[in-house]
């Protein structure tokens, strides 16, 4: 149990387009889903935080127009990467945080989407 | 702020040769401190979560332990298939739900 899916898993578009990243719990219902972003040989740094039904909460120098976040069911989370530039280019990887698993802390990872910018 | 610091960046082990990776954290109240495994272009894979000073967890070869400054991660006679990043992260008192992680450990271990 606690699956979480990514998809596109990877996606290379042009400069000046946007692209979307899905995000979905598969077998729970998550109240709570975290964004965030990897480069290479580092470690994951956290984007914003989205919960089902309300804005979400950006972290400090992440755009939150560029980087627009839609929770809009308890399944699901979407990132969209709005006039996407090379430096953009990166390993998104969305967690998800069950309902029931609150005061266990526990969070599930999905496999990541790999975004190449030309 | 809080900070979370992983070492050695790096490690390279033969098989059968156990060691440990250190995470050491300062943070305005621990709500928990967790092990990640990551394979190369794959999300995080949850290992354990620890709690609190004292606390030791094991699941197989690995071996999770907390005090108050740091935890450790004992590998026990490592195979190659242990060869991966693995991360520590943490989850503090402020009520941030999300969780700031290490810089990680990649570990190879060579047949």
């Amino acid at each position: 149990g606690a699956v979480v899916s990514q998809h596109p898993s990877w996606v290379i578009c042009k400069s000046g387009t946007s692209v979307k990243i899905e995000c979905r719990s598969l077998d729970f219902q998550a109240t709570t889903m975290f964004w965030y972003r990897q480069f290479p040989k580092q470690s994951l740094m956290l984007m914003a935080t989205s919960n089902e039904g309300s804005k979400a909460t950006y972290e400090q120098g992440v755009e939150k127009d560029k980087f627009l976040i839609n929770h809009a069911s308890l399944t699901l989370s979407t990132l969209t990467v709005t006039s996407a530039h090379p430096e953009d280019s990166s390993f998104y990887i969305c967690s998800a945080s069950a309902a029931e698993r609150v005061k266990h802390n526990e969070q599930f990872f999905g496999p990541g989407t790999r975004l190449t910018v030309l | 702020e809080d900070q979370v610091t992983q070492s050695p960046e790096a490690l390279r082990l033969q098989e059968g040769e156990s060691s440990s990776l250190n995470c050491s954290y300062t943070v305005s109240g621990l709500r928990g401190l967790f092990w990640y495994r990551q394979d190369p272009g794959k999300g995080p894979e949850f290992l354990f979560t620890l709690y609190s000073a004292g606390e030791e967890k094991e699941k197989e070869r690995l071996k999770a332990t907390l005090t108050k400054k740091e935890s450790f991660l004992h590998i026990t006679a490592p195979k190659p298939e242990d060869s991966a990043t693995y991360l520590c992260a943490v989850r503090t008192d402020t009520g941030r739900r999300a969780l700031t992680f290490g810089s990680g450990t990649r570990l190879q271990v060579q047949p």
